[in-house]
């Protein structure tokens, strides 16, 4: 069974920092392209960046390029987001999703519970 | 950017069809995928790649898409339907290769 979970949301102030990760299991993670995928009740769904399987090549979102930064540790089958220099327009619901292969590419397929991140003085 | 319209609500009695649209030019050319959010769950993908259902997802969700609409529909709709659906695609011709619709409550009556 295909799981993943995420960790390390919070409160933080704005200008701050915080990272959060995600566990995978159940499937062959490095694979995977691997995604963060945001939720907030102002701006919907939004895709926040991924990375290719093996950590080579990643992709961001405009509105964190610069901020954010996704990595992965194949060995402990690991997804990380370390976001800097915090807003408040960035406090959600952090979900970490599989990226499709296949007919299924550039969709999500398995998607965690997700982890909440406020970002507020 | 590339941009999806979905309507916020639909509303259906159990055991009749449930039409989810959404919108975006020429959407036609691209993939198209559809989740499923239950209250305070994360989203479940029910058909990608425009009508390809995921193993485990019942064939009353069926997908299309054409022209400037795709569409989802649930035949045959229950009560543990009710969430909220969006819609995703993804183009590697657009500069955010992963946009989703906005998202539309189906309310089961």
């Amino acid at each position: 069974e295909v799981q993943l979970v995420e960790s390390g949301g919070g409160l933080v102030q704005p200008g701050g920092s915080l990272r959060v990760s995600c566990v995978a299991s159940g499937f062959t993670f490095s694979n995977y392209y691997m995604s963060w995928v945001r939720q907030s009740p102002g701006r919907g769904l939004e895709w926040v960046a991924n990375i290719k399987q093996d950590g080579s090549e990643k992709y961001y979102v405009d509105s964190v390029k610069g901020r954010f930064t996704i990595s992965r540790d194949n060995a402990t089958t690991s997804l990380s987001l370390e976001m800097n220099s915090l807003r408040a327009d960035d406090t959600a619901v952090y979900y970490c999703a599989r990226d499709g292969l296949g007919y299924s590419y550039g969709s999500f397929d398995y998607w965690g519970r997700g982890i909440l991140v406020t970002v507020s003085s | 950017s590339y941009v999806m319209t979905q309507p916020p609500s639909v509303s259906v009695a159990p055991g009749k069809t449930a039409i989810i649209t959404c919108g975006g030019d020429n959407i036609g050319s691209k993939s198209v995928h559809w989740y499923q959010q239950k209250a305070g769950q994360a989203p479940v993908q029910v058909i990608y790649y425009d009508s390809v259902r995921p193993s485990g997802i019942p064939e009353r969700f069926s997908g299309s898409n054409s022209g400037n609409t795709a569409t989802l529909t649930i035949s045959r709709v229950e009560a543990g339907d009710e969430a909220d659906y969006f819609c995703q695609v993804w183009d590697s011709t657009i500069d955010h290769p992963r946009v989703f619709g906005g998202g539309t409550k189906l309310t089961v009556l």
